[in-house]
């Protein structure tokens, strides 16, 4: 089991600013990941964090807008940049020691862009 | 990222009522399959990791099976109780999560 802590828990910004979210665990672990909850949707992945290179982007997501840094083993951050209303969703980070355990979940940042 | 459905979307039962739904996915290349719950404001919560043909598993009175051959998983509530009120999501995990959209159930006291 991990423990993950998330923050900022919620935020509103304005459109066009940067906000980066920290994800926080507390023992090493293999995978992070981060996911995004549009309103009324489920959870899609934005990207693999990988340990000491660059992340690995699902289709649709891109660097230069998510930006994911994973500096060691229990510590990752997504920044969203150039926000746009469109922004606005939930944003979870997680960590998974294999595939054969499950994922845990941070409790998620809320996002709203004006 | 894989394919996975799940039906119903959303389900209401009465309280102490026994229900079921269905996650399906691709049956090529399986590593496991993953349950979790989401509850309203809070993280989702692992329920089950199934890996094998034929696996059950059993938390409370919630329990799943797991058909790779054919890709499919049921999840089983059993006496339902106002708080299991919640999205069931399932996710086949090659080397990462596939998330459906989940069953919304809603039960009614």
């Amino acid at each position: 089991s991990a423990v993950i802590s998330q923050k900022p828990s919620r935020d509103i910004c304005q459109r066009g600013t940067s906000l980066t979210i920290q994800c926080q665990v507390d023992s090493q672990v293999t995978m992070m990941f981060w996911y995004r909850q549009q309103p009324g949707q489920s959870l899609t992945l934005i990207a693999t964090a990988n340990q000491g290179s660059e992340a690995t982007y699902e289709s649709g997501f891109v660097i230069d807008k998510f930006p994911i840094s994973r500096p060691n083993l229990t510590f990752s951050t997504l920044t969203v940049s150039n926000m746009s209303p469109e922004d606005s969703s939930i944003y979870l980070c997680s960590a998974q020691h294999s595939v054969n355990q499950p994922q845990h979940f941070g409790d998620g940042t809320r996002l709203s862009i004006l | 990222i894989l394919n996975v459905e799940q039906s119903p979307q959303s389900l209401h039962v009465q309280e102490g009522d026994s229900t079921n739904f269905t996650c399906s996915f691709p049956s090529s290349n399986f590593y496991a399959l993953h349950w979790y719950r989401w509850e309203t404001a809070k993280s989702p919560e692992a329920l089950f990791v199934m890996t094998l043909n034929g696996d059950e598993k059993k938390k409370g009175r919630i329990s799943a099976t797991l058909n790779t051959k054919e890709g499919y998983s049921y999840l089983y509530i059993k006496g339902s109780q106002p708080e299991d009120s919640a999205t069931y999501l399932c996710a086949p995990n090659d080397y990462k999560l596939s998330f459906g959209a989940g069953t919304t159930v809603t039960v009614r006291a």
